[in-house]
């Protein structure tokens, strides 16, 4: 059973055209929610990570929010150089490698 | 501070031959991680070294996959005999011990043919 589901899969948005990224997770006792940010060819890269339900955390034009069964990544206006994969992750049990979701895709055109 | 270094970027190799991957984690991280990305996925635990020893390896494939971390820094992951669905980029990630914020590297595109 995937712990980590994210929708969509892909989105596409014009630039300025704000939009949100989900995150459902289903672990008990969550010890924290990870963002990373994946551009093609490279690794992936850490945004943010969440703790505890009615969290929030912000970066530039993202914000990361959390509640008991779901993440949400809000984009605001974003830009052309925000397109890339966004990744969803939670520890695995009892360790502190992470499962990470697939993905959503985003492409943000001028 | 200096990334993760993974070498090489790029390999193509056939079916059956073995390939070899290097990983140099961040200074003073003693938890290395080596990851699986199949193209469309997110990336897959493959094994998770401390220090020099295994924490975690439930998710490799130790028939034809290995991996060591002999001093406790550099690790190399090895696949021998290659299949053709072990085409994805390996990725390798190192944190501080007791840490999830794990940073990774540029990673390795294996393309089996």
């Amino acid at each position: 059973e995937d712990q980590v589901t994210q929708s969509p899969e892909a989105l596409r948005l014009q630039e300025g055209e704000s939009s949100s990224l989900n995150c459902s997770y289903t672990v008990s006792g969550l010890r924290g929610l990870f963002w990373y940010r994946q551009d093609p060819g490279k690794g992936p890269e850490f945004l943010f990570t969440l703790y505890s339900a009615g969290e929030e955390k912000e970066k530039e034009r993202l914000k990361a929010t959390l509640t008991k069964k779901e993440s949400f990544l809000h984009i605001t206006a974003p830009k052309p150089e925000d397109s890339a994969t966004y990744l969803c992750a939670v520890p695995v049990d009892s360790g502190y490698a992470l499962n990470f979701g697939k993905g959503t895709s985003l492409l943000v055109t001028p | 501070e200096a990334g993760v270094a993974q070498s090489p970027r790029y390999k193509i190799i056939e079916k059956r031959q073995s390939v070899a991957f290097w990983c140099n984690p961040i200074s003073g991280h003693a938890t290395l991680y080596w990851y699986q990305q199949i193209l469309g996925q997110g990336p897959k635990l493959l094994i998770q070294f401390q220090n020099n020893g295994v924490v975690d390896d439930s998710q490799l494939p130790k028939d034809r996959f290995s991996a060591e971390r002999l001093k406790g820094v550099d690790s190399t992951l090895k696949i021998q005999p290659a299949k053709l669905e072990d085409s994805a980029v390996y990725l390798c990630a190192s944190s501080y011990t007791g840490s999830t914020e794990a940073f990774f590297g540029q990673g390795t595109r294996l393309t089996v043919v």
